[in-house]
């Protein structure tokens, strides 16, 4: 079935040690995004893509950052996780980017100690 | 305060019984998505709503969007233990962006 995995589904790393996390699609959609969700939070948006354009919050740290080598795959790299950076992290794509459904993968929870 | 406001955050229902989720927003609305998320997974679509008094249905899963009012409510008939979990709204604003309520978390007592 077409869908979006993400990997790992939890992720442990220590404080400071860059981790990437990873999305990858087989709906062949344009637009992937990338989401950090805190306990009992809304979804907050990171960036997202729009086939190869890249396209960053404002309030997004720096420490954020995201590859899309292809239309597949999309990765999420935190250069050096903070306790603060312990969330849910989802990735969802959708066709387009006006009135689209997202459509949403199982998330990563990320683990910072 | 957040630009999208659920009511109640959480809610605990007999199975059986009906039960009404609020979504106002604090500014025009011009799509309004309803999602499910189960605890630590991703997000489920349930339907989505664009014109003021559209209503739409999925099973026993009902929404409405009150544009005067800025406001969508999901209603559910006859609760079943398949509908516990997270119900999430979230809006289009006018950069194709969607924002998102902090949640309804749904709890259905056997």
């Amino acid at each position: 079935d077409a869908m979006v995995i993400q990997n790992p589904r939890y992720q442990v790393t220590q404080f400071g040690k860059p981790v990437t996390l990873s999305c990858s699609q087989t709906l062949n959609h344009n637009v992937m995004y990338w989401y950090q969700q805190k306990s009992s939070q809304a979804p907050k948006l990171l960036f997202h893509y729009y086939d190869k354009d890249f396209n960053n919050e404002a309030d997004t740290p720096d420490n954020f950052q995201s590859r899309r080598p292809n239309t597949s795959f999309c990765f999420l790299d935190i250069r050096s996780p903070g306790l603060g950076d312990a969330a849910m992290y989802l990735c969802a794509t959708s066709e387009g980017q006006g009135g689209d459904e997202q459509y949403f993968g199982p998330g990563t929870r990320l683990t910072v100690t | 305060s957040q630009e999208l406001e659920q009511s109640p955050q959480s809610l605990i229902v007999q199975e059986g019984k009906n039960l009404t989720i609020n979504c106002t927003s604090s500014k025009t609305l011009y799509g309004l998505y309803w999602y499910k998320q189960k605890y630590g997974e991703g997000l489920i679509f349930l339907m989505m709503l664009q014109k003021g008094g559209e209503e739409k249905s999925h099973e026993k899963i009902t929404a409405k969007l009150d544009e005067k009012k800025q406001q969508s409510s999901l209603h559910i008939t006859a609760s079943q233990p398949s509908h516990a979990g997270i119900y999430l709204c979230g809006a289009d604003r006018s950069n194709y962006q969607l924002i998102w309520g902090a949640g309804t978390k749904l709890i259905i007592k056997p």
